[in-house]
């Protein structure tokens, strides 16, 4: 699986957008970017996945680069529930089960 | 609620003790998967099962035994540990890979 870099933390005031940048230079065609987080002291949550398109759920928006090679979580109204860290995870997405690689994550304060 | 529970939610044991963390998910996934997180460290795999046969043991020490007696339920038997073994050990199981759903974890303090 590629290697992702990911700003160790960020700050953010609540009501506004947050961005979290993840470099992943390294990606290749059949692979796919994932992004998880998790609260202090519970398991990781699954956000979003991505291949190359644009994605939105109801919990964020996902942007990729069109080389792929660096993509954008967005949270579009970050609330103080949304302090955790966030991990940004290329995998590929085919070919039976495979566990998860996290790195160290950018942990997201959220400001009141 | 994520559909994977995971008991017990807190375990304290000595070193010469015995015991085992218990994983069960109610979602039909076929696959489970054990992971580590010590403090201040990213999360470690450990074991990966698929259709409960075992497919990745991630050089894991044998005092750690794992064990999948069907595709719902995952247990991770303890014996010997060290103290550098507590930490936090998650449970997860996904049907789509990549998706993953986590339990709560159990925290382990090895005295």
């Amino acid at each position: 699986d590629a290697k992702t870099t990911q700003p160790p933390s960020m700050d953010c005031a609540e009501g506004r957008a947050a961005n979290l940048p993840c470099n992943h230079s390294t990606i290749s065609g059949n692979e796919y970017v994932y992004w998880y987080r998790q609260i202090h002291s519970q398991g990781p949550q699954y956000i979003i996945h991505g291949l190359k398109n644009n994605e939105t759920n109801e919990m964020a928006s996902l942007i990729i680069t069109e080389d792929r090679k660096s993509s954008t979580l967005i949270l579009p109204h970050a609330t103080l529930r949304d302090t955790a860290v966030y991990y940004c995870i290329v995998r590929a997405r085919g070919g039976g089960a495979d566990g998860l690689t996290f790195g160290k994550g950018t942990h997201l304060i959220i400001q009141p | 609620e994520t559909g994977v529970t995971q008991t017990p939610r807190h375990l304290v044991m000595g070193m010469t003790n015995k015991k085992s963390l218990k994983c069960e998910q109610h979602l039909g996934h076929n696959a489970m998967y054990w992971y580590k997180q010590s403090a201040k460290k990213p999360l470690e795999l450990m074991f990966v099962y698929n259709f409960k046969e075992q497919t990745e043991n991630n050089s894991v020490p044998s005092r750690f035994s794992p064990e999948c007696p069907n595709s719902s339920h995952l247990f991770l038997h303890l014996h010997t540990l060290q103290p550098e073994d507590s930490a936090l050990y998650l449970c997860a199981s996904s049907q789509a890979p990549g998706r993953q759903f986590f339990g709560p974890g159990t925290r382990l303090t090895v005295l």
